[in-house]
């Protein structure tokens, strides 16, 4: 009865070589979110899509883009991964139409790791 | 720059006491607050929330605890089970805008 899946749970690339890690969600919440943790860090919001529309913070680098193909899927997708890069990335979802006030619901998360 | 910071990595405390985490924050215009726990190998879960109208929300043996003219928020876990011993993350947001998440603190419950 899992509700928010991250695939996969680990994943290793090497350097500069594109990588895309995959959440689904079974909650039906019209919000979903991308966070980057790296260790000892708070989770950092990369973007996040309200149903179709997406909202990318300042500071995300170009490198990162991400999909969503329907209310189910939501993709990152890092297209030169560098070292800086490694992290776990955590996945989340929302319901609300003022996603900030309402509880995300956060997958496992992928660890990232980047040789 | 750090909006959210919780300046205790850890705790540790005995089963049956009270365990309070500390949580700190800059923007004054944080007006939500929630806290979410995490169990290793697991994401974060949500536990309590409190807005910025109330300075108490209580939900069992959880209680935050929001001080707004110090810019500080606490949960309180009374009393303490082993099922405790996690990371606890605090997070605020600003008018409907995107959560800052602090580092967290990892609490031990010793039975």
């Amino acid at each position: 009865d899992a509700m928010v899946i991250q695939n996969p749970r680990y994943q290793v690339t090497q350097f500069g070589k594109p990588v895309t890690l995959s959440c689904s969600q079974t909650l039906n919440h019209n919000v979903m979110y991308w966070y980057q943790q790296k260790s000892s860090q708070a989770p950092k919001l990369l973007f996040h899509y309200y149903d179709k529309d997406f909202n990318n913070e300042a500071d995300t680098p170009d490198n990162f883009q991400s999909r969503r193909p329907n209310t189910s899927f939501c993709f990152l997708d890092i297209r030169s991964p560098g070292l800086g890069d490694a992290a776990m990335y955590l996945c989340a979802t929302s319901t609300a139409a003022t996603p900030s006030t309402d509880t995300q619901y956060f997958g496992p998360g992928t660890r990232l790791t980047v040789l | 720059d750090q909006q959210v910071k919780q300046n205790s990595p850890s705790l540790s405390v005995q089963e049956g006491r009270i365990s309070i985490l500390n949580c700190d924050y800059t923007n004054s215009m944080f007006d939500y607050f929630l806290w979410y726990k995490k169990y290793p190998a697991e994401g974060p879960t949500f536990l309590i929330s409190i807005s910025s109208i109330k300075d108490k929300n209580e939900d069992g043996r959880f209680t935050v605890f929001l001080n707004k003219s110090a810019k500080h928020l606490s949960l309180h876990i009374v009393p303490s089970q082993p099922g405790d011993s996690a990371v606890y993350f605090c997070a605020a947001s600003a008018l409907g805008n995107q959560f800052y998440f602090g580092t967290g603190t990892s609490l031990t419950v010793i039975p």
